[in-house]
């Protein structure tokens, strides 16, 4: 057990429809990480936030929005959804932002159909 | 931009046999190297990592060693078990990018006994 809770594991809905994934980091954690993996373009990252700042964006829709809160559990807000974003989407945690080993969680499936 | 890339699977050995995932990076700066696994259904798990030219990670018989003259870091293992089928993936953290994880596609291993 990593430490790092996710929920749901699993969610079924239908295109054009928004869903909420959460994600409970490591006890003291401050570094929340969202990864999207799917079978044409692998494990990437979307976006990191930092102690409930924004620290880093790769390859995330405008349709898809994150967020930290003071308690430091992660939102990711995916709207307007397609077929394509269908994938499991994985949060970690670490400590900090220095050289620091990232926790992943068991991830959450989404289906759209 | 930095990237990793990991011998083409599916991998299929024998139990007991030796094991050697091949993974090759380009980064700018000094990233730290990493292996993690999945298994069936579940989430990421670090096996080993490294963070410097010439450390050497090891875990549960594995063994990686961070190369910078070669840019690899090469997954080792002398006698595998069934138990160790999973899909591996060989990241690189950004030092440029928050520590963001960067993966190689992964590669499934399935051992027979």
């Amino acid at each position: 057990d990593s430490g790092v809770t996710q929920t749901p594991k699993h969610l079924i809905t239908a295109t054009g429809q928004r869903v909420t994934l959460r994600c409970s980091p490591r006890s003291g954690d401050l570094s929340v990480y969202w990864y999207q993996q799917s079978l044409d373009q692998g494990l990437q990252f979307l976006i990191q936030y930092y102690n409930g700042e924004e620290r880093a964006k790769g390859n995330i829709l405008e349709r898809f929005s994150a967020q930290q809160f003071p308690d430091l559990h992660s939102e990711l807000n995916l709207s307007s959804l397609e077929l394509g974003d269908s994938a499991l989407y994985f949060c970690a945690s670490s400590p900090g932002q220095g050289k620091n080993i990232q926790y992943f969680g068991a991830g959450t499936r989404l289906s759209v159909l | 931009g930095n990237s990793v890339t990991q011998m083409e699977g599916p991998v299929t050995l024998s139990e007991e046999a030796f094991l050697t995932i091949n993974c090759t990076y380009t980064a700018t700066g000094y990233p730290s190297l990493f292996w993690y696994v999945q298994y069936p259904g579940e989430g990421l798990q670090l096996l080993l990592k490294a963070t410097k030219a010439d450390d050497k990670g090891s875990n549960k018989g594995f063994e990686a060693t961070y190369r910078k003259e070669t840019t690899s870091f090469h997954l080792e293992k002398g006698s595998v078990q069934v138990s160790d089928s999973a899909v591996y993936f060989c990241a690189l953290s950004d030092p440029q990018g928050a520590q963001k994880l960067v993966f190689g596609q992964g590669t499934r291993l399935t051992i027979n006994p």
